[in-house]
């Protein structure tokens, strides 16, 4: 079955530095690879996402990029604020008997230092 | 308006007890999930529903059992409590089942099993 690996586990960068989480994914028939946040005591919340047939896409302050061959996904975030401080989770989907699931990366914990 | 709602939001128990979570949703979606949180932040897909249909069921011991009552809402009732079903457990929905579709999160509900 596809597993979703995700590195580092916890990441501290200081005020407007900039953070990356790096993904790798096994199963090449994935095509779809969503970031989601998760701030304290919430649920997660989708920030940004990119489909196979894209390398990279960008919104404001968030970027990712994927490598299909390599089967590697990152996130980077530029100019750290405070209020980026959550658990983020990469993932990606796979098609099963009913439907598509989603497998996440087991989550990193960004600290942002005022 | 709250999108995805669960109750309790805070549940805590004697291990062997029986207990329910109820979940609703008020986006109109057709796909509703459960996931399963653990004290590392593992999530990880328990079961899905579409259109009240399970289309997906993961290994779960068989002490879980979901319930669909209307597109709307999806129930998880848990018999025979155990320690290890302690956890946060979200709640999600998505428009379809399809592999692009946006899954929205509820804001969890942490059982504890004493």
């Amino acid at each position: 079955g596809e597993n979703v690996e995700q590195h580092p586990s916890t990441l501290s960068v200081q005020e407007g530095d900039s953070a990356v989480i790096k993904c790798t994914y096994s199963d090449s028939a994935s095509n779809y690879f969503p970031w989601y946040k998760q701030e304290l005591g919430k649920g997660p919340q989708l920030i940004i996402d990119i489909r196979s047939n894209v390398g990279e896409k960008k919104d404001q302050r968030i970027a990712v990029t994927l490598n299909k061959t390599a089967k590697h996904f990152s996130l980077h975030i530029t100019e750290t604020q405070p209020e980026d401080s959550a658990v983020y989770f990469c993932a990606a989907t796979l098609l099963n008997t009913g439907g598509f699931k989603t497998i996440f990366g087991a989550g990193t914990r960004l600290f942002v230092k005022a | 308006d709250t999108a995805v709602s669960q109750t309790p939001k805070y549940l805590v128990t004697q291990m062997g007890n029986d207990k329910s979570i109820k979940c609703e949703q008020n986006l109109g979606h057709d796909t509703m999930y459960w996931y399963k949180q653990d004290s590392k932040k593992f999530l990880k897909i328990m079961f899905s529903y579409n259109n009240k249909e399970l289309i997906i069921n993961e290994t779960v011991p068989n002490r879980f059992s979901p319930k669909s009552p209307d597109k709307a809402h999806l129930n998880l009732h848990i018999n025979s409590l155990e320690l290890g079903d302690s956890a946060v457990y979200f709640c999600a929905s998505s428009p379809g089942p399809g592999e692009w579709d946006e899954q929205f999160f509820g804001p969890g509900t942490r059982l504890t099993v004493l």
